[in-house]
């Protein structure tokens, strides 16, 4: 079945740029997503990308799609504190169905 | 609305117990999901609705969940003889009929089973 797979935690200092990794298993896959998790909250999208696209550009958003070797990356420049929370990865493989999550990236920013 | 509205933030029940778990959904959105999410762990999905009809129940865990959507709008997931395993933040998301599959999320109800 469909699997998604990310690092588990992540440590940088403010300022820095962040880059947070995933791979995933269904070739079929249509759109991959990056949602955000901040402590206690529900889950918001940052962005999202065309699975016929290499690169997507969001501000200090960056997110790059390897298709062949299914791995997605969010970069995030010049992180802030405010950026320290959760990041998951998700899946869909057709318009409509199910998206598949990851079990999420702990962002740390350091001071 | 302009959000998801999810009702009650917090549930705590005891073992064997019934509940029942609300969703309103934003206005005008055609499908709804639900997906649980454990301690440490990403959201699973459980069910989603377009319209009225369940779409794909694929991840409901057992025959004690069973989720509805009569009218199209609000949905209510209903578990019972409740167990401590069922503990978990349960998530409810909607999108529109067109698009990107993107979906907004609500805060979540959080259950506790003790």
């Amino acid at each position: 079945g469909e699997d998604v797979e990310q690092s588990l935690f992540l440590s940088v200092r403010e300022g820095d740029s962040s880059v947070i990794n995933c791979t995933y298993t269904d070739s079929s896959s249509t759109y991959l997503y990056w949602y955000k998790q901040e402590p206690g909250a529900g889950l918001q999208l940052l962005t999202y990308i065309f699975s016929n696209m290499d690169m997507k550009q969001d501000q200090r958003l960056t997110v790059l799609l390897n298709k062949k070797d299914k791995h997605l990356s969010l970069r995030i420049a010049d992180t802030q504190t405010g950026d320290s929370a959760i990041y998951f990865c998700a899946e869909s493989n057709n318009q409509g169905g199910k998206l598949i999550f990851g079990q999420g990236t702990e962002l740390s920013v350091k001071p | 609305g302009a959000g998801v509205s999810q009702t009650p933030s917090n549930k705590v029940t005891e073992k064997g117990k019934y509940v029942e778990l609300r969703c309103d959904p934003i206005s005008g959105h055609t499908a709804l999901y639900w997906y649980r999410q454990s301690l440490g762990q990403g959201p699973e999905f459980l069910i989603y609705f377009q319209g009225t009809g369940a779409a794909d129940d694929s991840g409901l865990p057992n025959d004690r969940f069973f989720a509805v959507r009569p009218e199209g709008s609000v949905s209510t997931l209903k578990i019972q003889r409740t167990e401590r395993g069922d503990s978990a933040v349960y998530l409810c998301a909607s999108r529109t009929a067109s698009g990107a599959n993107v979906l907004t999320f609500g805060a979540g109800s959080r259950l506790t089973v003790l």
